[in-house]
Formats: structure tokens, C-alpha cells, sequence
């Protein structure tokens, strides 16, 4: 069965640093998600990703963030300067479908970021 | 900021027993309702989507139900397994294509 792959699993940085999650969607979907989930506290949404742009983001995804699918197959999330509260587990998704259809989103296993 | 709740947030449970949990989620500018199940270290596996006021679906031992106008979702596991133990996340699509979670509910079951 088709999944979403996420690399790595984990990722143990210094403050300041930049760091690229790699997500790769399944195959023939066409829409692309990140969300990320703070210790303890709910999943939130992060940004959308069709067409080779962004389509929304939230109030987290500020200028230190950025998405890129630099080929047909991997979507990426940088951060450019990490802080110590972007500590997180990040979750890429991918859907067929957008609204107004049910865009039944599949996950991937997430990859922890430890900032310290 | 839509705010979609959970619960309980965590139960125990004795293998055989069935249990429920439930979820709320604002009714305004409903898409859809999500639930998935996710085990520690794995991805979080879609159970159910649900887009109509009276919806019920089913998979094997598992079920929900849909309420639109009220904003809830109740989520049925009948005979519950080990294997059932798992966090139940619901999630609320209400505009554009992101997601909204709940909380979750941990679940335990125990031999």
C-alpha cells in the first residue's frame, strides 16, 4: 500500500542552525501538507502545498520557514534558524483532493526535532 | 481559530469491553470529519471521513457517527483488543484544506 516516507526520523540540532525535512508523498497525489506537533500539545497545521506554491499557512509559518518540492517526488520544510520552541514532531501529509471534496490526508511517521 | 475537543483524553479499558469516545468541532463552514489512529512511532493511519449530518461508518469493530448541526462525532470500538491501544485523533475540515485536531483520546486496553 502506497505511504508517505519521511526522513529523518530524527533530528538533533544546535540553535541557530538551519534544517531540511524530507517528506516524500505518495506518488499521484497533488497536494502537500505540514504540520507539527509541540510535546503535549495539539497537532497543528503548518502550510499547503499545490502547484508548486503554497496555497495556505498558518500564523506559525513565518520567514524562517519555507516548503520546496525541488523534484518530482521529494517536499521539503527548511528552517532557516531554528529556536529552541520549534522543538517538535513534524508530520508531512498528502491528499488526492482538495475542498470542497473530502481531501482525505495520509500521513507520514513524522520526524522529531530536537533544538537545543 | 477553530477549536476542536476530545474526549475523555485518556482511558482504561479491560480487554472485551466496549468503549466510546467523542469529539466536538465547529459546525460553521463544515467540509469534513477525520479520525485516525496513531500508534507511537508510526504514521497516524486514517480510520474514517465523514461529510454528512447523520453519517455512520463502520471498519470491523470500530464505528462513528456524524452530527453536523451540533458539531460531534462519537467514535465506537466494540470488544476492544490489545491491539486497539492507540491514540485517537479527530480532526475538522472547515475551509480552505488544512486540518484542525483535537487533542486526542490515549487509549489503553489491557489483557
Amino acid at each position: 500500500e502506497p505511504e508517505v516516507t519521511q526522513t529523518p526520523s530524527h533530528q538533533v540540532t544546535q540553535m541557530g542552525q538551519e534544517v531540511i525535512l524530507r517528506c516524500v508523498p505518495i506518488s499521484n497525489h497533488l497536494y502537500f501538507y505540514w504540520y507539527r506537533q509541540i510535546l503535549g500539545q495539539k497537532v497543528e497545521f503548518l502550510v499547503s502545498f499545490y502547484n508548486n506554491e503554497i496555497s495556505e499557512k498558518s500564523e506559525i509559518f513565518d520567514d524562517q520557514f519555507s516548503v520546496e518540492r525541488p523534484d518530482g517526488s521529494n517536499f521539503t520544510l527548511k528552517i532557516r534558524s531554528t529556536k529552541l520552541e520549534d522543538s517538535a514532531m513534524y508530520f508531512c501529509a498528502s491528499s488526492e483532493n482538495r475542498a470542497p471534496l473530502p481531501n482525505e490526508q495520509f500521513f507520514g511517521p513524522g520526524t522529531r526535532l530536537t533544538v537545543l | 481559530i477553530l477549536n476542536v475537543e476530545q474526549s475523555p483524553q485518556s482511558l482504561h479499558v479491560q480487554e472485551g469491553d466496549s468503549t466510546n469516545f467523542t469529539c466536538s468541532f465547529p459546525s460553521s463552514n463544515f467540509y469534513a470529519l477525520h479520525w485516525y489512529r496513531w500508534e507511537t512511532a508510526k504514521s497516524p493511519e486514517a480510520l474514517f471521513v465523514m461529510t454528512l449530518n447523520g453519517d455512520e461508518k463502520k471498519k470491523g469493530r470500530i464505528s462513528a457517527t456524524l452530527n453536523t448541526k451540533e458539531g460531534y462525532s462519537y467514535l465506537y470500538i466494540k470488544g476492544s483488543q490489545p491491539e486497539d491501544s492507540a491514540t485517537y485523533l479527530c480532526a475538522s475540515h472547515n475551509a480552505g484544506n488544512m486540518l484542525t485536531f483535537g487533542g486526542g483520546t490515549r487509549l489503553m486496553v489491557k489483557p
